[in-house]
């Protein structure tokens, strides 16, 4: 069975100030790993997709990360309109994706 | 529309009735989803349909779920004699080949 686990649940920066958050997923047969913005009360919308490990995309102030195990989602000198639950899922094969319970991520001015 | 488009966005039902849900997919998108979002929850899983390929249903919590997918564009998602634990935000997204893209959801609740 995929699993996907997303840590940590929440996290309050300072604006300017950069983390990362956690993807760790179980699948066999990777076909890709996606990751998602939502914002209260809106459906997910789409940010990334990564297919193999070593692969890294970027868009503005966001990097992601593939590993065999794990994806990261890097976030450098953030902004308050960053706040927003990500989300994280992998699609094996052509199967429906399956997500983390995401990460709440509130940026304080 | 460019997206994908759910109706409707909020719906009220009596425990006890059936409700549809309904979502037009991006045109041209042969994968279409619907997830279950619960307050404060992840995204769960129900039903998918990939081009003429037999829906995968295997996240159908109960009999009383169904939903059907005509001329392989727009979903129906049907829930029969709704209870309670039902309330939640439906959301349909649809795909071509890799990426996904979801409407804003319905969100139902059940009184």
């Amino acid at each position: 069975e995929d699993q996907v686990t997303q840590s940590p649940e929440a996290l309050r920066l300072q604006e300017g100030e950069s983390s990362s958050l956690n993807c760790s997923y179980t699948v066999s047969g990777l076909r890709g790993l996606f990751w998602y913005r939502q914002d209260p009360g809106k459906g997910p919308e789409f940010l990334f997709t990564l297919y193999s490990a070593g692969e890294e995309k970027e868009k503005e102030r966001l990097k992601a990360t593939l590993t065999k195990k794990e994806s990261f989602l890097h976030i450098t000198a953030p902004k308050p309109e960053d706040s927003a639950t990500y989300l994280c899922a992998v699609q094996r094969g052509r199967r429906a994706l399956t997500f983390g319970s995401g990460t709440r991520l509130q940026v304080q001015p | 529309g460019a997206g994908v488009s759910q109706s409707p966005s909020n719906k009220v039902t009596e425990k006890g009735k059936d409700v549809e849900l309904r979502c037009d997919p991006i045109s041209g998108h042969t994968a279409l989803y619907w997830y279950r979002q619960s307050l404060g929850q992840g995204l769960e899983f129900l039903i998918y349909f990939q081009g003429n390929s037999a829906p995968d249903k295997s996240g159908l919590p109960s009999d009383r779920f169904s939903a059907e997918r005509t001329g392989g564009s727009v979903s129906t998602l049907t829930i029969q004699r709704t209870q309670q634990e039902d309330s939640a935000v439906y959301l349909c997204a649809s795909s071509r080949d890799n990426e996904a893209f979801f409407g804003q959801g319905t969100r139902l609740t059940v009184v």
